[in-house]
């Protein structure tokens, strides 16, 4: 079964600087799609970026942007300019091109220090 | 379109006790996922319907069990609960057309809390 692992449980950020959330992966196949949603405290979780395993070039999103490394089997976040609304927690999510099923990581807590 | 919905936000039981929760799906969405999320395990899949046919599950015991209507709409049943059932009861939703835009959306939840 794949596997996600996040590797650090909570993190912080000064507000307008940038931080790297990490998240390993584990599979054996070749066509899949990765995803960050963000939970913020006591409010619905959202879906922040997507990439597709095929796709070479990075996602971004707006202030929100991955680092995808295939062979390494590495999916980081990067936040810029840090906004206090991006406090929350992070879950990196992977899914198979053949099926639903999602595999999330434990998480990371981020908090924005004003 | 409307999000995905969830009843109860709130529920306390006691432990043997069985509990019923409600999924609504956005609208034109067939999938529809359930997770258990509790601090520290982050979220662990339970089950996922498509079409009123259960795809996938998690591995959780047979106290957990799950439906899902002809209208997409999904329950899910613990019964015999124990404490260690306290947590966050997600699902999501997706509309499985395929391709790069397929994603899970979210509900708000069910918090259980398990006495």
């Amino acid at each position: 079964a794949q596997t996600v692992t996040q590797s650090q449980p909570e993190m912080s950020v000064q507000e307008a600087e940038t931080v790297t959330l990490s998240c390993t992966y584990d599979t054996s196949e070749s066509d899949y799609y990765l995803f960050w949603y963000k939970q913020p405290p006591s409010r619905q979780m959202i879906l922040v970026i997507r990439q597709e395993a095929y796709k070479q070039q990075n996602a971004t999103e707006n202030r929100f942007s991955v680092n995808f490394q295939k062979a390494a089997k590495s999916f980081s976040l990067k936040i810029s300019d840090s906004q206090l609304g991006d406090a929350a927690m992070y879950f990196c999510a992977y899914r198979s091109a053949t099926g639903n099923q999602f595999y999330f990581g434990t998480g990371t807590s981020l908090t924005v220090i004003p | 379109k409307a999000g995905v919905t969830q009843t109860p936000r709130y529920l306390i039981k006691t432990r043997g006790q069985q509990v019923t929760l409600s999924c609504s799906p956005i609208s034109g969405h067939r999938s529809v996922s359930w997770y258990q999320q509790t601090p520290g395990q982050g979220l662990q899949f339970l089950f996922e319907y498509f079409s009123e046919t259960q795809r996938n599950k998690g591995n959780f015991p047979g106290r957990f069990s799950g439906r899902q209507f002809s209208n997409s709409r999904s329950e899910m049943n613990v019964s015999t609960l124990e404490l260690g059932d306290s947590a966050l009861y997600l699902c999501a939703s997706s509309s499985l057309t395929g391709g790069p835009t397929e994603t899970q959306y979210f509900g708000p939840g069910t918090r259980l809390l398990v006495l």
